[in-house]
């Protein structure tokens, strides 16, 4: 079964840092984009960052720029989102998710998604 | 960038048909076949419904729709049910090479 699971979230300080991780499994994890997208309390999707299947690639979005990282270890089927300097409007829950179909770039829909992790950002 | 645009609700009953839009720009939509469409209910992950402006994943009912005409995307739903209720939200790839989502439809089956 193709699975996603994140794993890192919690309370911090505004200025903290956190880690997020996301485990997966049932499929051929190195061929896919991997990507995290988030949802702030009462708030839509928003997305976040994405990486190439080789890890070279990455991409953010412009409100997470130099702030958040991503990056993957393809020998443990798990992809990172290292989250620094963070704000009170980092405060959400963080979905990891993959692409549906193996590619370089973001390009497509994520077909399969974790349940996400929260991450509440406060003092 | 700003998210693309959607209604906030839509509602429709039983049987009947609905469409929600998506607005974008010459950037992101009006541009790129890249628009897919996600379902998601409170506390659940979002589901893809439709990829690449008018595919449907395997397992998702044909039902959903997808369609595009210029900066524009929709997706209609036929044949609504009680379970269709849900958020919706459009998402498209841009050219500095970021995905965009829509801020999102709630769909009310009445």
């Amino acid at each position: 079964e193709v699975q996603l699971l994140e794993s890192g979230g919690g309370l911090v300080q505004p200025g903290g840092s956190l880690r997020l991780s996301c485990a997966a499994s049932g499929f051929i994890f190195s061929d896919y984009v991997m990507t995290w997208v988030r949802q702030a309390p009462g708030k839509g999707l928003e997305w976040v960052s994405a990486i190439s299947g080789g890890g070279t690639i990455t991409y953010y979005a412009d409100s997470v720029k130099g702030r958040l990282t991503v990056s993957r270890d393809n020998s443990k089927n798990t992809v990172y989102l290292q989250m620094n300097s963070l704000r009170a409007e980092d405060t959400a829950i963080y979905y990891c998710a993959k692409s549906l179909f193996p590619a370089s770039s973001p390009v497509d829909g994520s077909d399969i998604w974790g349940q996400g992790t929260m991450v509440t950002v406060s003092s | 960038q700003s998210a693309l645009t959607q209604p906030a609700s839509v509602s429709g009953s039983p049987g009947q048909s609905i469409t929600i839009s998506c607005t974008g720009t010459s950037s992101d939509v009006g541009t790129y076949v890249y628009v897919s469409w996600y379902q998601h209910h409170p506390d659940k992950a979002p589901k893809l419904m439709i990829y690449e402006v008018n595919n449907r994943p395997s397992g998702v009912s044909d039902r959903f729709s997808g369609s595009k005409s210029g900066n524009t995307a929709s997706l209609t739903i036929s044949g609504l049910q009680a379970e269709d209720e849900a958020d919706y939200y459009c998402s498209s790839y841009t050219s500095t090479n970021t995905v965009l989502f829509g801020g999102g439809t709630k769909l009310t089956v009445l």
